[in-house]
C-alpha cells in the first residue's frame, strides 16, 4: 500500500509569513510523529498524535508551532510568522500502535522549508 | 536527558571494506536501540533494532549489538558495498513515543 506522504516536497516562504506543512500518514496507523531535521543534526521530536489528540506536545520549539490531526489521519503542521532559523526538513511519520506498543515508524519523504 | 551521541562522518570506504560506525547512548531507563538508513533520495527506514541488552540487531548484512555495560549500539558491516552509501541515524526510545536521534553519520562507499 502507500506510505506517508508529505506536501509540499518543497516551501520557500518569505520571513515573517505562515506556513502550512500536511502529512498523510499510512492508512490505519493510529499513531503520527513531526519531526525536524536542521542541516548537520539528527531529527527533533516535536510532536506525537495518538488518534486525534496529542499527549505529548513537548517538542515543540514555540508558539509559534502547532498541529492538529483531523480523523485520525491527515495532519497539519503549522508555523506562524516564519524565521530563519526555521528552516530545514519537517518529517513525518506514522506507526500502529498495538495493545500499547508502539510499532515500527515509518517515515515520509519530508518538506524541505526555507525561510528567506 | 536522554541522548544519542553517534561519531562525525563523513566516513568513506573502498567496496568490500569493514564498516564500523559508533553509537553511545545515555538513558535514564532501559531503551530500545535503532538504527536508521536515509538513502539519496528516500525517506528514513528501519535498518535494524534491538530492545534489551545483548539483543543482537541485523539486517542486510549489518549487525548491531546493545551493551548495556558500555551504553553502546555500534554498527558493522563486514564488507561494505556502493549502495550502502546513505546516511546512517542512531536512535534510542525508552517506554514512551518519543524517539531520540543521533546526528547522523554519511557513509560514502566507493567503488
Amino acid at each position: 500500500g502507500a506510505g506517508v506522504s508529505q506536501s509540499p516536497s518543497n516551501k520557500v516562504t518569505e520571513k515573517g509569513k505562515d506556513v502550512e506543512l500536511r502529512c498523510d500518514p499510512i492508512s490505519g496507523h493510529t499513531a503520527l510523529y513531526w519531526y525536524r531535521q536542521s542541516l548537520g543534526q539528527g531529527l527533533e521530536f516535536l510532536i506525537y498524535f495518538q488518534g486525534n489528540s496529542a499527549p505529548d506536545k513537548s517538542g515543540l520549539p514555540s508558539d509559534r508551532f502547532s498541529a492538529e490531526r483531523t480523523g485520525g489521519s491527515v495532519s497539519t503542521l503549522t508555523i506562524q510568522r516564519t524565521q530563519q532559523e526555521d528552516s530545514a526538513v519537517y518529517l513525518c511519520a506514522s506507526s500502529l500502535l498495538v495493545v500499547g506498543v508502539q510499532g515500527e515508524q515509518y517515515f515520509g519523504p519530508g518538506t524541505r522549508l526555507t525561510v528567506t | 536527558g536522554d541522548s544519542v551521541t553517534q561519531m562525525e562522518g563523513p566516513v568513506t570506504l573502498s567496496e568490500e571494506a569493514f564498516l564500523t560506525i559508533n553509537c553511545t547512548y545515555t538513558a535514564t531507563g532501559y531503551p530500545s536501540l535503532f538504527w536508521y538508513v536515509q538513502y539519496p533520495g528516500e525517506g528514513l527506514q528501519l535498518l535494524l533494532k534491538a530492545t534489551k541488552a545483548d539483543d543482537k540487531g541485523s539486517n542486510k548484512g549489518f549487525e548491531a549489538t546493545y551493551r548495556k555495560e558500555t551504553t553502546s549500539f555500534h554498527l558493522e558491516k563486514g564488507s561494505v558495498q556502493v549502495s550502502d552509501s546513505a546516511v546512517y541515524f542512531c536512535a534510542l526510545r525508552t517506554g514512551g513515543f518519543k524517539t531520540i536521534f543521533g546526528a547522523g553519520t554519511r557513509l560514502f562507499v566507493k567503488a
